[in-house]
């Protein structure tokens, strides 16, 4: 298994709401990562994960809240979220942080806030 | 600071052509890593290519291409017998651990919409 799976493809949230994004990788990757792209611009780095632990918080705001429950999964819990918040939301693997391997990609979850 | 410039927002290309795209970094580190990602409409970001900078030769990927000039901290992507699938946003990347401050960067340029016309 290659690849990186993210669920769901699309969500649509209002800003009361709580709801969670969901990524899995089973090719043995110990490094985790979210990251944030707005339309037309580069991925923004969010988290990481590393070996289970939270190595990087971008200083991203409290609302946005990530779990790594095992190595093979990571979640990104939201809650009161703002419109500006409406992204595609990227799930990345690598074999460890900090190499220069390149990272393997989820095809993301399109997020509306509405 | 380490950047990284993708200075086409958009180019275009007619099937069975070859086209360039460009990219220039700057850094004061030696050792580094430079990527190309493609990401098309589907929305993953797809690894294209990877070259260490120690590494003179340049890398090749099948129809994928690179012309690395270290002393020019330039990296650009060849597309030979551009295809219809080609079709889609590229980023350059930039990865390097930093020795001074024991952390690692990693930064995208703002990418480049690649057009090909049948």
């Amino acid at each position: 298994d290659t690849e990186v799976t993210q669920t769901p493809k699309h969500l649509v949230m209002g800003m009361t709401n709580k709801k969670s994004l969901k990524c899995e990788q089973h090719m043995g990757h110990r490094a985790m990562y979210w990251y944030k792209q707005k339309a037309k611009k580069p991925p923004e780095l969010m988290f990481v994960y590393s070996y289970e632990k939270l190595s990087i918080n971008e200083s991203v705001p409290s609302r946005f809240s990530p779990e790594c429950p095992n190595s093979s999964l990571l979640n990104l819990h939201l809650h009161a979220l703002q419109p500006e918040d409406s992204a595609l939301y990227l799930c990345a693997s690598s074999q460890v942080e900090g190499a220069g391997y390149g990272y393997t990609f989820g095809s993301g979850t399109r997020l509306t806030v509405v | 600071a380490q950047t990284v410039t993708q200075s086409q927002p958009e180019m275009s290309v007619q099937e069975a052509e070859t086209v360039t795209l460009s990219c220039t970094y700057d850094t004061s580190e030696s050792d580094y890593y430079l990527f190309w990602y493609k990401q098309p409409p589907s929305r993953q970001m797809i690894l294209v290519i990877r070259q260490e900078a120690y590494k003179q030769q340049n890398a090749t990927e099948n129809r994928f291409s690179v012309n690395f000039q270290k002393a020019a901290k330039s990296f650009s992507l060849k597309i030979s017998d551009s295809q219809l699938g080609d079709a889609a946003m590229y980023f350059c990347a930039y990865w390097a651990f930093e020795i001074t401050s024991g952390t690692y960067k990693y930064i995208f340029g703002t990418g480049t919409r690649l057009k090909v016309l049948a």
